[in-house]
């Protein structure tokens, strides 16, 4: 199976801050990299597709970028909503998709 | 409106079953890919099951391989997932997520709201 390491697994920032999120794949998976977003007591959403294409409706401060192995989840500049846990996910082998562990983004 | 509702979540006793539902509305249920995701309290995300879509074929962690059986309905726009012998490991809210499954891409675009599921004696 393919395993998914984000980093880091916590995070502190003030709102107005720049953010990135790693996630690293254990093996190439070209761009079938997935981002979601997940408030406590709620579902994920879908944020980025495809490591760097954005779902509707998700607004512009969220890119992400990446192929390979090596992807990353910017935040341009944070507001109070998007403190939340993102995921990871590749979907490279429909066979078995797997998830990373989460990265919490909490307010400084 | 474009959503997916779960139902079925419950408190069984080890080694027992349970089937969780899964009803899809506003869209055209059949041509997507659909899956089973689960979170166990305080954990990640996993993935379980999914299934295309006339049900020909099936996938699974391995952690639930003979144990689950996901299947659907395309006449009532309903996915389903059979859990038997179940371990105290697979308490979780489990999500029933659409697929988009394309060429260059694949993602998990609509999710419903979860439905617990409690193994303990």
């Amino acid at each position: 199976d393919i395993q998914m390491t984000q980093s880091p697994s916590s995070l502190s920032a003030s709102v107005g801050d720049r953010v990135t999120i790693t996630c690293r794949a254990s093996q190439s998976i070209s761009t079938y990299l997935n981002w979601y977003q997940q408030k406590p007591g709620k579902a994920p959403s879908l944020l980025i597709y495809a490591a760097s294409s954005l779902q509707s409706g998700v607004p512009s401060r969220f890119s992400g970028s990446g192929s390979e192995t090596d992807f990353t989840l910017t935040i341009s500049s944070l507001q109070p909503e998007d403190f939340a846990t993102y995921y990871c996910q590749q979907s490279y082998s429909t066979l078995s998709i797997t998830f990373g562990q989460g990265t919490r983004l909490e307010i400084k | 409106e474009v959503q997916v509702v779960e139902s079925g979540g419950n408190l069984v006793q080890p080694g027992g079953s349970l089937r969780l539902s899964c009803a899809a509305s506003g869209f055209t249920f059949n041509i997507y890919w659909m899956n089973w995701v689960r979170q166990a309290p305080g954990k990640a995300l996993e993935w379980v099951a999914n299934i295309n879509q006339d049900g020909s074929e099936k996938y699974y962690v391995r952690s639930v391989k003979g144990r689950f059986t996901i299947s659907r309905d395309n006449a009532k726009n309903s996915l389903f997932l059979q859990m038997d012998n179940l371990r105290a490991e697979d308490t979780a809210v489990y999500y029933c997520a659409r697929g988009f499954y394309g060429d260059y891409d694949n993602f998990f675009d609509i999710w419903g709201q979860g439905t617990l599921v409690t193994v303990s004696s």
